[in-house]
């Protein structure tokens, strides 16, 4: 019944290595989303996707590779992940793109040692 | 690019007191204003939203206020109760080239003591 699923809820790895999470939402919306929450609960954008095509792509290292095989689906992929990558990682959903109202996951949360 | 400001970074309000958090918004084509509340090992929820062309919005013990000509807008909580405990963001959106960018601020954490 969750709304917008996110997998795995926490990660821990070792610095330099490859990880990925997964997304999924099954509101039937177009438009998903990554944010990253840092340490200090800020919440920042990362990228967007409607109907699998990019249409939003912040200012973010490209390790960080966001794969969107269908509208229902977004997964982020990050390479040679660092110490700063230690985030909580947030997937969102919306109606579409010109909806403000996001659906938001109950986060991944990265640690990386 | 937008930025948003909000005060206070933290709140402690006593059972039944109201409780207020202010934002401030840098560009003025921004449109829509939601609030989000985040309890503890939870993702951000909307709890309330403004829209550019409305001044006030109530929904039971929760009203938000937008001054568009000072680009601040607030979030009151009346009444307030333990289950209200939660960190709060404001975010600030521009409708541009096909698609709403939300921008968040950097969250208020209200501890509301019974």
């Amino acid at each position: 019944d969750t709304a917008v699923s996110q997998t795995p809820k926490y990660l821990v790895t070792q610095m330099g290595n490859d990880k990925s999470i997964k997304c999924e939402q099954n509101l039937g919306h177009d438009t998903m989303y990554w944010y990253k929450q840092d340490s200090k609960k800020f919440l920042k954008i990362m990228f967007s996707y409607n109907n699998k095509e990019l249409i939003i792509n912040e200012t973010v290292p490209n390790r960080f590779s966001p794969k969107s095989p269908d509208k229902a689906h977004l997964n982020l992929h990050i390479n040679s992940l660092e110490l700063g990558d230690s985030a909580v990682y947030f997937c969102a959903s919306s109606q579409n793109s010109r909806s403000g109202e996001l659906f938001f996951g109950e986060g991944s949360r990265l640690t990386v040692l | 690019g937008e930025n948003v400001e909000q005060h206070p970074s933290t709140l402690s309000v006593q059972e039944g007191d109201s409780a207020v958090i202010k934002c401030t918004y840098s560009d003025s084509a921004s449109n829509y204003f939601p609030w989000y509340k985040q309890e503890l090992g939870k993702g951000p929820q909307l709890i309330i939203d403004i829209r550019s062309n409305v001044g006030e919005k109530k929904d039971q013990r929760i009203a938000v206020t937008l001054n568009k000509t000072a680009k601040h807008f607030s979030l009151h909580i009346t009444e307030t109760q333990p289950e209200d405990s939660a960190v709060y963001f404001c975010a600030a959106s521009l409708f541009s080239g096909g698609y709403n960018k939300l921008i968040f601020g950097a969250g208020t954490r209200l501890a509301v003591h019974p």
